[in-house]
């Protein structure tokens, strides 16, 4: 897996648009870009996916840079339910989760 | 479909006895994957296999955890000693194809607590 570098915490308000940014730089060229998220005490969860282009999903949107080296994954309408570990993983073969980003999103 | 299942949820034991991990994936997906989560080293991936066969355990830490999937509705993770240090949640997950162009479904994850 390629490293990557997040935040280690950001807040956002609920109602606005949260950007999440993740830095890849040493991606390959057959190495996915994936996001989850992990509730408290609970398993993480999928959000989305994407290699080159831009995808959108019911959750979220994933925007690539057009060099691969970083990404950022956009949750439009943030809910207090959206507070999570939100982690960004470069991958072609294993999924190795690293340290992620705590969202807090605040009322 | 109920998603991936895990027992026990919880489970406390004493150093040295034996614990077993049952995991049931979603029906139809042909990878399981087992990872362990603590707070020094985050969420690490112990073992994964195809269609029921051991892929790559390079993350196992050592010879006291063993791994088996008898079949597609079930796999078990097994650590005998037990040894405080593996105390963590045990997450299993399951995934209908490979990494890059899948999602994983991950369980709700089994907590261990070793004495």
């Amino acid at each position: 897996d390629a490293k990557t570098t997040q935040p280690p915490s950001m807040d956002c308000a609920e109602g606005r648009a949260a950007n999440l940014p993740c830095n890849h730089s040493t991606i390959s060229g057959n190495e996915y870009v994936y996001w989850y998220r992990q509730i408290h005490s609970q398993g993480p969860q999928y959000i989305i996916h994407g290699l080159k282009n831009n995808e959108t999903n019911e959750m979220a949107s994933l925007i690539i840079t057009e060099d691969r080296k970083s990404s950022t994954l956009i949750l439009p309408h943030a809910t207090l339910r959206d507070t999570a570990v939100y982690y960004c993983i470069a991958s072609y073969y294993k999924l190795s989760f690293g340290a992620g980003t705590t969202v807090t999103v605040r009322a | 479909d109920a998603g991936v299942i895990q027992s026990p949820r919880h489970e406390v034991t004493e150093m040295g006895q034996e614990v077993t991990l049952r995991c049931k994936p979603i029906s139809g997906h042909d990878y399981l994957f087992w990872y362990r989560q603590t707070m020094m080293r985050g969420l690490e991936l112990l073992i994964y296999f195809n269609n029921n066969v051991p892929i790559d355990d390079s993350g196992m830490p050592e010879d006291r955890f063993s791994a088996k999937m008898p079949n597609a509705s079930f796999s078990t993770l097994k650590i005998q000693p037990s040894e405080p240090r593996d105390s963590a949640v045990y997450f299993c997950a399951s995934s209908l194809s490979s990494y890059n162009t899948g999602e994983l479904f991950f369980g709700e994850g089994s907590r261990l607590t070793v004495l």
